[in-house]
């Protein structure tokens, strides 16, 4: 069974412009979960979609927002960006629904840098 | 919110054990999980353990959890090479996971 694949695996954008980051997830699996990790941060929930609805929404500004399919595929697109945002941003994959989240499957990642 | 704390660095000799700890501040948290993560790599679930476990064991990994200190460790057996990695402890609620810094671990041939 093929795990989590992100694309792109490596991205560099400048500030202002936009970015869409895609997930998809394991066969089978219905709950996608992203995360922001940066070096003086850590690893921090961005949010989570079960069936195509948002269930979980981490502390991040308006500029970050997601989506999934009805394939469960899941997309995060990044507006305006900021030399801040630069990070790798991680997608995890779970075969049951939020609140009941047993195990969490993590692709390899997306490299974002904002120059 | 919920907030999770580990060392940022731990170095063991090959053969050793090893021993992360994690402390969390959510006495409600209902999973507890430990992942593992490589160089240029997302993140692996190594073990979880419910709310409801004192300790779990799995081939060279024991996880033991003090809910009453909001305590979690981590212990590996015969460290390896390997091993060498950063490790996230993880607890969840609801379905909304927080991680800790994560605990880099060094083992020295």
């Amino acid at each position: 069974k093929a795990g989590v694949t992100q694309t792109p695996r490596y991205l560099i954008k400048t500030r202002g412009q936009q970015v869409t980051l895609s997930c998809s997830p394991i066969s089978g699996h219905r709950s996608v979960s992203w995360y922001q990790q940066t070096p003086g941060q850590g690893l921090q929930f961005l949010f989570e979609y079960f069936s195509e609805t948002q269930r979980n929404k981490g502390n991040f500004p308006g500029r970050f927002s997601g989506r999934q399919f009805s394939n469960s595929r899941s997309e995060m697109n990044v507006s305006t960006l900021e030399l801040g945002d630069s990070a790798l941003y991680l997608c995890a994959s779970s075969p049951v629904p939020p609140g009941n989240a047993l195990e969490q499957f993590f692709g390899p990642g997306t490299r974002l840098t904002v120059l | 919110g919920e907030d999770v704390e580990q060392s940022l660095f731990l170095s063991v000799r090959e053969g050793d054990s090893s021993v992360i700890n994690c402390t969390y501040t959510d006495s409600s948290s209902t999973y507890l999980y430990w992942y593992k993560q490589e160089p240029g790599a997302g993140l692996q679930l190594l073990t979880y353990i419910f709310s409801n476990m004192d300790m779990k064991q799995d081939q060279r990994l024991t996880v033991l959890l003090n809910k009453k200190d909001k305590h979690l460790s981590l212990r590996i057996a015969d460290t390896q090479t390997g091993d060498s990695a950063i490790y996230f402890c993880a607890v969840s609620n609801a379905g909304k996971s927080t991680f800790g810094d994560g605990t880099t671990l060094t083992v020295k041939p």
